[in-house]
């Protein structure tokens, strides 16, 4: 079975610009969740969606916003991007129903300047 | 509101050595735990997870943590530590599956030969 897939791997931006991240869920994973991983720190949480709908969303602005198709495919989009946006983000899915738990993928590196 | 301290940004092992990483959490009620792994430039690997079943949980690699609830701890170990160990150790705890994942800041771990 395949993991979870992110595209791009790597962006450069431009300060006030937009972004968008997409990320494919392991097969058979309804759930995705979305993380920020700041330089060396931990990832935070930005928010998770289930069955195309928000389903929990940490402590980040409306700036930051989601989609996911009913595929459970999800994309993450950044609007007036910022300096402090650059990081790693990555992409969690499970499978609600079960006790698996998260699988992650690789990430995107996004680089504002 | 959910916490992990991981005692400890850096922790260096001779090969062969012990290896034990530190994970306390803040929780009212008994959480879901987790400990995951990166390596550079990579995103996060399951290394084990705690769901209630057990309090010593194996993962894969040789690694097993222990909860102890009066402690509120969730150690990873491993008795004989291998170049290939060298990493970024995470420690997560969630309230329940499908909930958001609440990560501590990590532990880097050298591993000298």
């Amino acid at each position: 079975e395949t993991g979870v897939t992110q595209s791009p791997t790597h962006l450069i931006k431009t300060r006030g610009q937009q972004v968008t991240l997409r990320c494919s869920s392991q097969s058979g994973h309804n759930t995705v969740s979305w993380y920020q991983q700041a330089l060396g720190q931990g990832p935070q949480f930005i928010f998770q969606y289930y069955r195309e709908e928000e389903n929990g969303r940490g402590n980040f602005p409306p700036r930051f916003s989601g989609l996911q198709f009913p595929n459970y495919s999800s994309e993450l989009n950044v609007n007036a991007l910022e300096l402090d946006d650059s990081a790693l983000y990555l992409c969690a899915s499970s499978p609600r129903e079960t006790s698996y738990g998260y699988t992650f993928g690789s990430g995107t590196r996004l680089t504002v300047v | 509101a959910q916490s992990v301290t991981q005692l400890g940004s850096h922790v260096s092992v001779s090969e062969g050595a012990l290896v034990l990483l530190r994970c306390n959490y803040s929780s009212s009620v008994p959480p879901y735990l987790f400990w995951y792994v990166q390596y550079p430039n990579q995103g996060l690997q399951l290394l084990l997870k705690y769901t209630s079943a057990a309090t010593l949980v194996k993962g894969i690699n040789g690694f097993e943590a222990e909860f102890k609830k009066s402690e509120t701890s969730f150690h990873l170990t491993k008795p004989s530590a291998h170049m290939s160990d060298a990493a970024e150790y995470f420690c997560a705890v969630s309230m329940e599956y499908g909930n958001k994942l609440v990560f501590g800041a990590g532990t880097i771990l050298r591993v000298k030969s």
